[in-house]
């Protein structure tokens, strides 16, 4: 079965400080990896969208790596803010996803930004 | 503001009812989304619409269905609800039905079912 796996399930940083989030899979085959943002009752927005030829993308102070090789990806945050506090949503893209769709969504890593 | 709207916001209904929820797309957009995400649970791929026609189907329940129609609106219905049942439902939608299209997502219903 397809599956998402992200970590840490949460996370707390201090206002300015940068992190990592990550992102395991076993989608195969696979046509693209997307992280969104997620605030609190919202709709997820987009962040990035990467294929599995592209190793990093950046979308102002988030960087999404990915490594298709080993079916990683992450998305980096720099000088974080309050306004950073969210869920981030890992989702990848298989091309026939069968009856869990087209789109296999991770469960998310929840991030708390304190000042 | 993704330019996706959803109404009703906010639904409360009891056990065993039917209730529809409507998504209008962003203007030019083909393809509609429907997604659940229950409080313990990651967002969860229902079923898509592209210009009227089912795409592609997930783990959508029979008691459930969806269509959208000409104007590329879309509707949700839900029957014979259960406690279960309970969760925000999400539209997006996106200008192509392609694997490389943003989706962009609507603020989402809160369906709870007492």
């Amino acid at each position: 079965k397809n599956q998402v796996e992200q970590s840490p399930q949460s996370l707390i940083i201090l206002e300015g400080k940068n992190c990592t989030l990550q992102c395991n899979y076993t989608v195969s085959p696979f046509s693209n990896l997307r992280w969104y943002k997620q605030d609190t009752g919202r709709g997820p927005v987009s962040l990035t969208i990467m294929t599995f030829s592209e190793n990093t993308k950046s979308n102002g102070r988030y960087t999404a790596t990915l490594d298709a090789d080993t079916k990683q990806s992450s998305l980096h945050i720099t000088a974080s803010q309050l306004s950073d506090s969210a869920s981030y949503i890992c989702v990848v893209s298989a091309p026939y996803g069968g009856s869990q769709g087209n789109l296999i969504f991770g469960k998310g890593t929840k991030l708390s930004v304190k000042p | 503001d993704s330019g996706v709207t959803q109404t009703p916001k906010h639904l409360i209904t009891a056990t065993g009812q039917r209730v529809t929820l409507r998504c209008s797309p962003r203007s030019g957009d083909l393809s509609v989304y429907w997604y659940q995400q229950s409080l313990d649970q990651g967002l969860q791929f229902l079923i898509q619409y592209y210009n009227g026609e089912e795409r592609a189907k997930g783990n959508i329940l029979e008691r459930f269905s969806a269509q959208q129609f000409p104007d590329l609106h879309s509707e949700l219905n839900l029957s014979s609800l259960e406690l279960g049942d309970s969760a925000l439902y999400f539209c997006a939608s996106s200008d192509t039905d392609g694997q490389q299209e943003t989706q962009y997502f609507g603020p989402g219903t809160r369906l709870l079912v007492l």
